[in-house]
């Protein structure tokens, strides 16, 4: 069965740019939700959505947002970027939302802001 | 607002000796537990997570940890190192009503092996 897939794999963009990221979960998960990892502030959770919706967001400003479709797949947008928004996302999908079902992580998208 | 410390972000062991990670969690609610691996240029694998199930969980690759309530404390062990243990390791939280999906992570600890 093919991991959680994310593109691209590495993307740089001017501040004041907007970007997209892209997410194919794992077949069968319902669950994506998205983390950003940076050396200083480390892995902070972004948002969860399941079966198109929003269950749960992370402490980040409005700019930072997402979407699931239909077919599970998920995309996060991020607009008017800062420097501050270097950093790789990952995104994870699990079968379902809840205790018993962990994250299984792609590779990440690592974005560079210059 | 739970939170996790993990004590050392940096650990060194000689091949074929003893791994111990630490990590100490805060949450105001029974947690969830998980510890997750890291290589580099890679997403996050589930070693093992702790539900509440059993103290002493045994999780992939010859790893464990042992859940103690009266320390707050979950650290990862495993008896003997291999050079392919080497990576960053990450403790992880999560308050019961949030699920796995919504965790807290501690800064990380990098491992090295030394041959």
């Amino acid at each position: 069965k093919a991991g959680v897939t994310q593109t691209p794999r590495y993307l740089i963009k001017t501040r004041g740019q907007q970007v997209t990221l892209s997410c194919s979960p794992i077949s069968g998960h319902r669950s994506v939700s998205w983390y950003q990892q940076t050396p200083g502030q480390g892995l902070q959770f972004l948002f969860e959505y399941f079966s198109e919706t929003q269950r749960n967001k992370g402490n980040f400003p409005g700019r930072f947002s997402g979407r699931q479709f239909s077919n599970s797949r998920s995309e996060m947008n991020v607009s008017t970027l800062e420097l501050g928004d270097s950093a790789l996302y990952l995104c994870a999908s699990s079968t379902v939302t809840g205790w018993n079902s962990p994250l299984h992580f792609g590779n990440g998208t690592r974005l560079t802001v210059t | 607002a739970q939170s996790v410390t993990q004590l050392g972000s940096h650990v060194s062991v000689s091949e074929g000796a003893l791994v111990l990670l630490r990590c100490n969690y805060s949450s105001s609610v029974p947690p969830y537990l998980f510890w997750y691996v890291q290589y580099p240029n890679q997403g996050l694998q589930l070693l093992l997570k702790y539900t509440s199930a059993a103290t002493l969980v045994k999780g992939i690759n010859g790893f464990e940890a042992e859940f103690k309530k009266s320390e707050t404390s979950f650290h990862l062990t495993k008896p003997s190192a291999h050079m392919s243990d080497a990576a960053e390791y990450f403790c992880a939280v999560s308050d019961h009503g949030q699920g796995a999906q919504k965790l807290v992570f501690g800064q990380g600890t990098r491992l090295t092996i030394n041959p």
